[in-house]
């Protein structure tokens, strides 16, 4: 059984650009959710999404922001990149959006922000 | 809002020996769920157990084993019979029964030593 894809695992950008993260899930779950990894913050929720719902989101500025496809696969976008966006991005999936089953984390991409 | 405290910054157990991990958490939910994370230096973030608010029996995953205090809003992580591969971050997280969005504290790295 496959587990949860990010890709890709390591970019860097300049400030200003955007950037596109991409998560696919483990078959059959339809939850997934982003976490900010960093040295100061800590691991910090984005956002989660179901059946292409956003239904949960984290205290984090607009220019963050995701989508979740018909297949479950999810996409995180940050525009307007800054040296602060740097971090390790997270993905998680999920049987279900109701708590409690347990997250499947993938390894995560690298950002570097420079 | 739910917040998760870990106060020990790091540890160090020699192989073979007993280490405790302590976590407390607050949270206004009657329902809700724990959870140990372990984060080696790939980066995978991977569940190392999982304990139901709602249940009052302790959870054990072979070597590994939580101390829930549910009055206290405690939920200490034990490893007995460490071993070198268990070196690693660790983090214990909170996750309401209505929102798939884990609360994470600031994590224990532990180090385990010949």
């Amino acid at each position: 059984k496959a587990g949860v894809t990010q890709t890709p695992r390591y970019l860097i950008k300049t400030r200003g650009q955007q950037v596109t993260l991409s998560c696919s899930p483990i078959s059959g779950h339809r939850s997934v959710s982003w976490y900010q990894q960093t040295p100061g913050q800590g691991l910090q929720f984005l956002f989660e999404y179901f059946s292409e719902t956003q239904r949960n989101k984290g205290n984090f500025p607009g220019r963050f922001s995701g989508r979740q496809f018909s297949n479950s696969r999810s996409e995180m976008n940050v525009s307007t990149l800054e040296l602060g966006d740097s971090a390790l991005y997270l993905c998680a999936s999920s049987l279900d959006r109701v708590g409690g089953y347990g997250y499947t984390f993938g390894s995560g991409t690298r950002l570097t922000v420079v | 809002a739910q917040t998760v405290t870990q106060s020990q910054p790091e540890m160090s157990v020699q192989e073979a020996e007993t280490v405790t991990l302590s976590c407390t958490y607050d949270t206004s939910e009657s329902n809700y769920y724990l959870f140990w994370y372990k984060q080696p230096p790939s980066r995978q973030m991977i569940l190392v157990i999982r304990q139901e608010a709602y249940k009052q029996q302790n959870a054990t995953e072979n070597r590994f084993s939580v101390n829930f205090q549910k009055a206290a809003k405690s939920f200490s992580l034990k490893i007995s019979d460490s071993q070198l591969g268990d070196t690693a971050m660790y983090f214990c997280a909170a996750d309401t029964g209505t929102a798939s969005k884990l609360t994470f504290g600031t994590g224990t790295r532990l180090q385990v030593t010949l």
